[in-house]
């Protein structure tokens, strides 16, 4: 099944700065990596998803950037601002006969006002 | 409006007292899962579901079972709980039979066993 690594476990940045959190994946079979946010309290939702048949995704300050050779893609998140406050997870299809998805162990993204 | 309802939001319970989480969608997603979520430890999958009566173990499933009777729920059981199974637990739903989608989460159920 998969593996996924997610880096760093916890980030502090200033407020208007730039915040990026790697993930790494082990199988190469995977084509779907989405990102969800979870703030204090809530439930995770997704904010941005890539597939394997692009490099980069963008939606306003967010984006996505997938290195299928390397088997790692990464969330860039810019002029960060404290509702940006929250734990972040990666994620890639489970594979090796499970199905869904196999979450990293999540990144505390801290801003600093 | 679209949501993945799960029952009870809290619950405190005692070791071995038989305890049932539901879950519910009303999208008519395929796919339904259970996570449960620990501090750094993220979320790991413990059941999911790709259609009625059809259901499988994700990476964490001993002490749990569950059972997809209706395409729209999906309860989680523990049929003797204990102090390890104290948790916050998700319900998840996606589109597709996969699940390796967009996947919408419940609101969470935190669960502690004395």
């Amino acid at each position: 099944g998969e593996n996924v690594e997610q880096h760093p476990s916890t980030l502090s940045v200033q407020e208007g700065d730039s915040a990026v959190i790697k993930c790494t994946y082990s199988d190469s079979a995977s084509n779907y990596f989405p990102w969800y946010k979870q703030e204090l309290g809530k439930r995770p939702q997704l904010i941005i998803d890539i597939r394997s048949n692009v490099g980069e995704k963008k939606d306003q300050r967010i984006a996505v950037t997938l290195n299928k050779t390397a088997k790692h893609f990464s969330l860039h998140i810019t002029e960060t601002q404290p509702e940006d406050s929250a734990v972040y997870f990666c994620a890639a299809p489970s594979g090796g006969g499970a199905d869904g998805l196999t979450f990293g162990k999540g990144t505390h993204l801290i801003i600093q006002p | 409006e679209a949501q993945v309802t799960q029952n009870p939001r809290y619950l405190i319970t005692v070791t071995g007292k038989k305890l049932t989480v539901t879950c519910s969608q009303n999208m008519n997603h395929e796919y339904m899962s259970w996570y449960r979520q620990d501090p750094g430890l993220g979320l790991r999958q413990i059941y999911y579901s790709m259609n009625v009566e059809v259901t499988d173990k994700g990476d964490v499933p001993e002490g749990y079972k569950v059972s997809r009777k209706e395409k729209r729920n999906f309860p989680l059981i523990l049929e003797s709980p204990s102090p390890n199974q104290t948790s916050l637990y998700f319900c998840a739903s996606s589109f597709r039979v996969t699940g390796a989608e967009t996947q919408y989460f419940g609101p969470g159920t935190r669960l502690l066993v004395l």
